[in-house]
């Protein structure tokens, strides 16, 4: 699976957007951009996942770029409960395929 | 969505003991679970693959001995930690994704804190 670089830490505004980016510039071409989020000492949670085009769902919108070589995360509306590690991971197809977890990004969200 | 539950979520036990952790898949049958480790502000770390009705793929340095998974049916993995030690706490999560399962999204359990004294 593909390596992902993400910045370590990030704060953000409550109520303003949140863009959290990622590198992934050894992805392959069936490879999928997932991301996952983290509270504190509970299972990830699924957020959204892409493979081409962007894509949003109810809790966040994913920005692929047309090289695929890197992405965003935005949550457009950030809140305090928002505050978790967010993990950026490349993955292949198949439900044999587990993902690979990096060392994500502490997005602190501040009233 | 789907839902994966792991029980239990925290036990404390003394070093040599054996620990039992159940993970299911609650409304999805799961030929292929994950087993992953957490240690304290680090990332997941994934330590076998749970393949229902045979063995499970352990990752390279996880002893498979001492950390024994059973997946005897479509919704039920467990992970069994025997003669545990105090290197052994950690936090443990299991996942799992819908079948049948392309490009799918993987489901977590909330976790099993496990501090062996």
């Amino acid at each position: 699976d593909a390596k992902t670089t993400q910045p370590p830490s990030m704060d953000c505004a409550e109520g303003r957007a949140a863009n959290l980016p990622c590198n992934h510039s050894t992805i392959s071409g069936n490879e999928y951009v997932y991301w996952y989020r983290q509270i504190h000492s509970q299972g990830p949670q699924y957020i959204i996942h892409g493979l081409k085009n962007n894509e949003t769902n109810e809790m966040a919108s994913l920005i692929i770029t047309e090289d695929r070589k890197s992405s965003t995360l935005i949550l457009p509306h950030a809140t305090l409960r928002d505050t978790a590690v967010y993990y950026c991971i490349v993955g292949g197809s198949g439900s044999a395929r587990q993902l690979t977890f990096g060392s994500g990004t502490q997005l602190t969200v501040l009233p | 969505g789907a839902v994966v539950s792991q029980h239990p979520s925290r036990v404390i036990c003394k070093s040599g003991t054996s620990v039992k952790i159940e993970c299911r898949s609650l409304d999805f049958q799961a030929t292929t679970m994950f087993w992953y480790r957490q240690f304290p502000k680090q990332s997941l770390m994934l330590m076998a693959t749970s393949n229902e009705g045979s063995k499970a793929t352990y990752e390279q340095g996880v002893e498979k001995d001492k950390f024994l998974i059973n997946h005897a049916s479509l919704t039920l993995s467990t992970l069994t930690v025997t003669s545990a030690h105090p290197e052994d706490s950690s936090f443990y999560i299991c996942s799992a994704r819908d079948r049948p399962a392309t490009n799918e999204k993987l489901f977590f359990g909330s976790g099993t804190q496990l501090s062996v004294l």
